[in-house]
């Protein structure tokens, strides 16, 4: 069964850190571009940021309310996704979700090569993380 | 950067009715990357169209999208009693920063 389940969460003081994980499993993790979603509460749906494959060399790309606070990163031989957040503000109060973007692939010239779809098709059921004093 | 606004904030409808939600884009969409997520409350979203009309793995056919350029529609052609949740529509692609749209409540009326 393809599964992410995310964990880390919880209640931090303003300024603070707080590392969150996602552990993904029923599926090549390490073909994928990954993604982290966050909902405050009552609210709609944030993007974050995302972060590319070793094929495109792990690079990462992030919400501007986050730049600069945030980091992604990923280990494959772990099937895992992270999210690293400094200088925590009340305003990152959310529900806080790891995403998968779908890869199909395509044969050409004897070979499969990926193909990226972009959309995320598979979601984690979520980590609270609450930036309060 | 791409701002997603959804019309209308809620809708109200009964069971069988046929549900339309609007998406419209602040600037064109490439590639149609336009897609539609379903949230119920203290679940997470669930894929339900990708590519402005493709239908995800597993979801009915009453659920169809449609649109191009900067105007996008879901539509639930006869609603049910599972269908009444939030929706939301998002752009996404080779880069970001990828946007959600406000959302949709689709209630009971």
């Amino acid at each position: 069964e393809v599964q992410l389940v995310e964990s880390g969460g919880g209640l931090v003081q303003p300024g603070g850190s707080l590392r969150l994980s996602c552990a993904a499993s029923g599926f090549t993790f390490s073909d994928h571009y990954m993604d982290w979603v966050r909902q405050a509460p009552g609210k709609g749906l944030e993007w974050v940021g995302r972060t590319r494959n070793k094929a495109n060399s792990y690079t990462t790309e992030y919400a501007a309310s986050v730049k600069g606070r945030f980091t992604i990163s990923r280990d494959d031989s772990k099937n895992s996704l992270y999210l690293q957040m400094n200088s925590l503000k009340t305003e990152d109060t959310a529900v806080y979700y790891c995403a998968r973007e779908r890869v199909g692939y395509y044969y050409g010239s004897g070979s499969y090569y990926p193909y990226y779809y972009y959309y995320m098709d598979v979601w984690g059921k979520g980590t609270t993380v609450t930036v309060s004093s | 950067e791409i701002v997603l606004t959804q019309s209308p904030g809620t809708l109200s409808l009964s069971p069988g009715e046929r549900a339309t939600l609007s998406c419209r884009a602040s600037q064109s969409v490439s590639s149609s990357y336009l897609a539609w997520y379903q949230q119920k409350p203290g679940q997470a979203p669930r894929l339900l169209i990708y590519g402005a009309s493709s239908r995800a793995t597993g979801i009915p056919d009453r659920f169809s999208g449609s649109g191009s350029g900067t105007d996008f529609t879901l539509t639930i052609s006869r609603l049910e009693p599972e269908d009444f949740a939030v929706y939301y529509c998002q752009q996404y692609g080779s880069s970001p920063p990828f946007t959600f749209g406000q959302g949709t409540k689709l209630e009971i009326k």
